[in-house]
């Protein structure tokens, strides 16, 4: 029962460089979202999508780009990392009513420099 | 865009006191949701609230939501150190996306 699994959990990059980061989950939830957190900020939302196929932009979306192919996969994607982009990114999901709430995964730590 | 409130920020509490934790939002909202984040952890569920006047209890944490006030809180009995930790609170307000507050880091100290 794994919940939601994000990989990597840590990674430094180079200003300019790209990458992209995986969250799956195995609960069969049709709502997945990408968060970002910084100290003194909260939980600010990037983008989330409602169903396979869809994404919709969140508060801060700027420098980012998702996809969402398969249901239980959503994918985070940066094409310039910048040193503003330095954060702990969460991806979480729910069910449609959100009756339970999110499940959060593990979170990854970003670095760029 | 809906605004969520806590307070305090930091909270630095003996063992064995009492406290209450505050979530304010901005606009009308029948959900709220509590989690809690041990440091370099992800966010784990606590309480959910679906509706007014809701109360849950889970050992020494109980939360409840006022939807008239726009408030919710969560009140820590008898606090031992193994309650220290970041404390969020979301607002549910019917959209796609839960609105976070920025946390309340709680510090129980023997």
């Amino acid at each position: 029962n794994a919940g939601v699994t994000q990989t990597p959990k840590f990674r430094v990059l180079k200003t300019g460089q790209s990458m992209t980061l995986l969250c799956a989950q195995d609960m069969n939830h049709e709502y997945m979202y990408w968060y970002r957190q910084d100290p003194g900020m909260g939980l600010r939302l990037i983008h989330y999508s409602v169903g396979e196929g869809t994404t919709a932009k969140g508060e801060v979306p700027d420098g980012y780009n998702v996809s969402r192919l398969k249901k239980q996969n959503f994918l985070l994607g940066l094409e310039s990392a910048a040193p503003s982009q330095t954060s702990v990114y969460f991806c979480a999901s729910s069910y449609m009513d959100k009756l339970y709430g999110y499940t959060f995964g593990s979170g990854t730590r970003l670095t760029v420099v | 865009e809906l605004k969520v409130e806590q307070n305090p920020l930091f909270l630095s509490m003996q063992e064995g006191k009492n406290y209450t934790i505050y979530c304010n939002y901005s606009t009308t909202s029948d959900r709220l949701y509590w989690y809690r984040q041990d440091p370099g952890k992800s966010l784990e569920s606590l309480f959910v609230l679906l509706s007014n006047g809701a109360v849950k209890q889970e050992g020494r944490l109980m939360a409840s939501l006022d939807t008239k006030a726009r408030l919710s809180t969560l009140h820590i009995t008898a606090a031992v150190h193994d309650l220290s930790a970041t404390y969020f609170c979301a607002v549910d307000r019917g959209g796609n996306q839960f609105y976070f507050g920025t946390g309340t880091s709680l510090t129980v100290i023997p």
